[in-house]
């Protein structure tokens, strides 16, 4: 059962580089989201989806790009890549049910550690 | 300007104790309370979970407390094991109409350290 799964696990990037972190979920959740972690900080919202079709800006969208063209797949784009982007990304994934509190318990990757120099 | 605040960044507690962590919170519209645990090099796995309309949930060995009108809310592990060494996110939301968990607030995490 893989869950929700990230490639790389670790990348550098030069400046003004670009690259796609790669997330993919196996457990048909609708809702998707993309997260990043600088040290000593709690995870900030970058982008999230609903639904295949459907992005959302989170807290952080600036220099980051997504899309959903299906349920499993929710690709990450840094197109100019800046020292400041530096961090750890966390892709995860949630599902509804009826009471829909279920929404918030997050299934997270193991996540993408990206150093940009 | 941080609406959830985990205070201690890392809490050393000896085997078999009770572990404490605590989160307190800003933002009034919160209603519904997580803890999250990572170890080094995972994602952030969910612990448990709190509605505003309680004050307390447990699950085998870990209990959430909630004070609404001190808005503050605690973890405790009793008894903790060398497994529970981790960093523990406090995160809270508000219930809202659009559905999913875009409304997801994070703590920036205490080290718990079980100390054998």
């Amino acid at each position: 059962n893989a869950g929700v799964t990230q490639t790389p696990k670790f990348r550098i990037l030069k400046i003004g580089q670009s690259m796609t972190l790669q997330c993919t979920q196996d457990m048909n959740h609708n809702y998707m989201y993309w997260y990043r972690q600088d040290p000593g900080m709690g995870l900030k919202l970058i982008y999230y989806s609903v639904g295949a079709g459907i992005t959302d800006k989170g807290e952080v969208p600036n220099g980051y790009n997504v899309s959903r063209s299906t349920t499993e797949d929710f690709p990450l784009r840094l197109e100019l890549a800046a020292p400041s982007q530096t961090s750890v990304y966390f892709c995860a994934s949630s599902y509804d049910d009826i009471n829909r509190r279920s929404n918030e318990k997050l299934f997270f990757g193991s996540g993408t550690q990206l150093s940009v120099l | 300007d941080q609406q959830v605040k985990q205070n201690s960044p890392s809490l050393s507690v000896q085997e078999g104790r009770i572990s404490i962590l605590n989160c307190d919170y800003t933002n009034s519209m919160f209603d519904y309370f997580l803890w999250y645990k990572k170890y080094p090099a995972e994602g952030p796995t969910f612990l448990i979970s709190i509605s505003s309309i309680k004050d307390k949930n447990e699950d085998g060995r870990f209990t959430v407390f909630l004070n609404k009108s001190a808005k503050h809310l605690s973890l405790h592990i009793v008894p903790s094991q060398p497994g529970d060494s981790a960093v523990y996110f406090c995160a809270a939301t508000r219930m809202y109409s659009g559905g999913g968990a875009d409304g997801l607030t994070f703590g920036k995490g205490t080290h718990l350290i079980i100390q054998p």
